[in-house]
């Protein structure tokens, strides 16, 4: 089974700056994801990723397959970023359907 | 638009009272999964459903079955919830293709539904 470790847990930041959430996995996988949930509930996909860099608008994946490690990093922060970030994993070979391993979840304060 | 629609967004129902949760899908994907979320933890995998093909994770209680009646919906049935069972429940869809081909796609989620047990 999949362990996935996020850090950090809390991230309390100022608007503007440049924040990195870090995501760990012990077995290989076919996907890593990172979702974004508010409160209330809702899952919100950032990126998929199976190798190398992803960026959109702000955000940047980058996911380094042999080490097992993959980031999340945010530019020019702003306090509407305020979420509980998730890592989660699909185990497996690519064609599988297994469900996601998620991580703990980074909580992400931006402050004005 | 969304694309991935969870009804009812809360529920409470009576301890040991059946409950249906449901989830519908514009996207065609012939993957859907459900998720129960209990607080400040990380989202855990129930079940999935593969086309018609019904996919139950070892350690989900007896307790939760799932029906796939089409490809857009997909309900979450709790035959006699308990006070435990009270958590968020979220939808998630995929598309996926037969093993060999790169045919993961991203996931996309519903909003959840939010039970309590009383």
């Amino acid at each position: 089974k999949n362990e996935v470790e996020q850090s950090p847990q809390n991230l309390t930041a100022q608007e503007g700056e440049f924040i990195t959430i870090n995501c760990s996995y012990s077995v290989g996988i076919s996907a890593l994801h990172w979702l974004q949930q508010h409160p209330g509930g809702g899952i919100v996909s950032l990126f998929m990723l199976s190798s190398g860099k992803k960026k959109h608008g702000r955000l940047i994946a980058t996911i380094n397959i042999q080490e097992k490690h993959s980031s999340l990093h945010i530019t020019a922060s702003h306090p509407r970023d305020s979420a509980v970030y998730i890592c989660a994993v699909r185990s497996g070979s690519g064609g599988g359907a297994d469900g996601l391993t998620f991580g703990k979840g980074t909580h992400l304060i931006i402050q004005p | 638009d969304a694309m991935v629609i969870q009804n009812p967004r809360y529920q409470v129902t009576q301890f040991g009272k059946p409950v249906t949760l449901s989830c519908s899908q514009t996207l065609n994907h012939n993957v859907m999964y459900w998720y129960q979320q209990k607080s400040s933890q990380a989202p855990k995998l129930l079940f999935h459903y593969y086309d018609k093909d019904f996919n139950n994770e070892a350690d989900t209680p007896d307790n939760f079955q799932s029906r796939r009646p089409n490809t857009s919906f997909c309900f979450l049935d709790i035959r006699s919830p308990g006070l435990g069972d009270a958590a968020m429940y979220l939808c998630a869809t995929s598309r996926h293709r037969v093993s060999g081909t790169r045919g993961n796609t991203e996931a996309f989620f519903g909003q959840g539904t939010r039970l309590t047990v009383v």
